[in-house]
């Protein structure tokens, strides 16, 4: 069990650019989920996957958001241009099936600054 | 919809003192109840949940116990170390359902 890797660990871009995330879950693990969380805040759902299929996604979630979940294995989240108020850091998270599935294991996040 | 609430923070304890950080949540139905705890420099953990009324979670001498009339979920520990200072989360989600619901966090500085 290597946990949930995430990368980059930083990402400073300037305002219009896109950018893409990268989360790696623990390899077992068939649930994924990304939240995002800002200074003082709680994390807050954005999204999750069971899988390769996208079952959920925050009414919060605006259309320059994108996650995909290729083969059920890695997933990544691309914000497309970027705006100063999607500064945050971006969590991914993953849990596996059975009574364990609400025991979520989170990674350490891609802080995200936009200039 | 859901929310949770917790007490501001931070909280700053000596060593070996009595911890208590409240939480209380809104929500339809009956939510399963979690306390995550964020170390420096580290994802969010799970520490201890409980998922339906009067059950209690306990996990390294942190306590917490559901209590539905009160819509509450306090964490407690009876005497803190300066390595349990660390950011803790409440949050909740519905049976069937992962996502969760967190409040916005409580730091806790223990001090030797």
């Amino acid at each position: 069990d290597t946990g949930v890797s995430q990368n980059p660990r930083h990402k400073i871009t300037k305002r219009g650019q896109n950018v893409t995330f990268r989360c790696d879950p623990i390899s077992e693990h068939n649930r994924l989920y990304w939240y995002r969380q800002t200074l003082g805040q709680g994390p807050e759902f954005l999204t999750y996957f069971q899988n390769e299929a996208q079952l959920e996604k925050s009414r919060l979630l605006s259309d320059r958001f994108s996650a995909e979940r290729p083969k059920g294995s890695f997933s990544t989240l691309e914000i497309q241009r970027t705006e100063q108020g999607d500064s945050a850091m971006y969590l991914c998270a993953s849990s596996g099936t059975g009574p364990s599935y609400e025991k979520l294991f989170f990674g350490s996040g891609t802080q995200l600054s936009v200039l | 919809g859901d929310s949770v609430t917790q007490m501001e923070g931070p909280v700053t304890l000596s060593e070996e003192a009595f911890l208590t950080i409240n939480c209380t949540y809104t929500a339809t139905g009956y939510p399963s109840l979690f306390w995550y705890v964020q170390y420096p420099g580290e994802g969010l953990q799970l520490l201890l949940k409980a998922t339906k009324a009067d059950d209690k979670g306990s996990n390294k001498g942190f306590e917490a116990t559901y209590r539905k009339e009160t819509t509450s979920f306090h964490l407690e520990k009876g005497s803190v170390q300066v390595s349990d200072s660390a950011v803790y989360f409440c949050a909740l989600s519905h049976t069937g359902y992962s996502t969760l619901t967190f409040g916005k966090g409580t730091m806790l500085l223990v001090s030797p």
